[in-house]
């Protein structure tokens, strides 16, 4: 079952950042937050994971709480290709093992 | 990364007929994931594949509805069985490599008419 609440949908203007809120407040200790997103009529794609530091990558930022009970995908400079369905995901980072359990998502709407 | 190939792309089918979807992927993965996206919906696990022992199914899904073969490292497939409208779904064909990331194919649209 999916562990994470995000909100329905987002609009965020063209080069603004846009900022993608999670809710795990169920999380244990060995879970890891991931972050997937869905272009319309393809699969999804990984864009980031983390245990409790913040990260960053080419594609974004993500910011844990210190209580790691939510957190917060960060798009730096949107752009239209940047709408999409955005997966928060929490699961134990097992090796070998990557069965995903997907919640509804926030669709992500980069408004020109 | 890993490049994976689904086949068909998109298939209209009549309900009491089966489909068989193929996944192919460039690389030896151990396990491998199908996935159903119903419309307008989120993905849900329909099971994990692994080489040379039984898909291990997500509750809701059962082998005589969708059964999986993965006869090697590199391919999988998922069959259909005996169609009904309420099948009409995206399947999805993911592997890891690795711990980190999993990564999907481009899917299946199967309608059933």
């Amino acid at each position: 079952d999916a562990k994470t609440t995000q909100p329905t949908s987002m609009d965020c203007a063209e080069g603004r950042a846009a900022n993608l809120p999670c809710n795990h407040s169920t999380i244990s200790g060995n879970e890891y937050v991931y972050w997937y997103r869905q272009i319309h009529s393809q699969g999804p794609q990984y864009i980031i994971h983390g245990l409790k530091n913040n990260e960053t990558n080419e594609m974004a930022s993500l910011i844990i709480t210190e209580d790691r009970k939510s957190s917060t995908l960060i798009l730096p400079h949107a752009t239209l290709r940047d709408t999409a369905v955005y997966y928060c995901i929490v699961r134990v980072e097992e090796g070998g093992a990557n069965n995903l359990f997907f919640g509804t998502g926030t669709r992500l709407t980069v408004i020109p | 990364s890993a490049v994976i190939s689904q086949k068909p792309s998109r298939d209209i089918c009549q309900r009491g007929t089966s489909l068989t979807i193929q996944c192919q992927v460039d690389s030896q993965v151990t396990m491998m994931f199908w996935y159903r996206q119903q419309p307008g919906q989120s993905l849900t696990l329909i099971a994990t594949a692994n080489q040379g022992s039984e898909a291990t199914y997500e509750s809701g899904f059962v082998i005589d509805k969708f059964p999986i073969s993965r006869p090697n490292l590199t391919f999988s497939t998922l069959t259909v069985s005996n169609m009904s409208p309420e099948d009409s779904s995206i399947y999805l064909c993911s592997v890891s490599r690795g711990i980190k990331e999993a990564f999907f194919g481009q899917g299946t649209r199967l309608t059933v008419v």
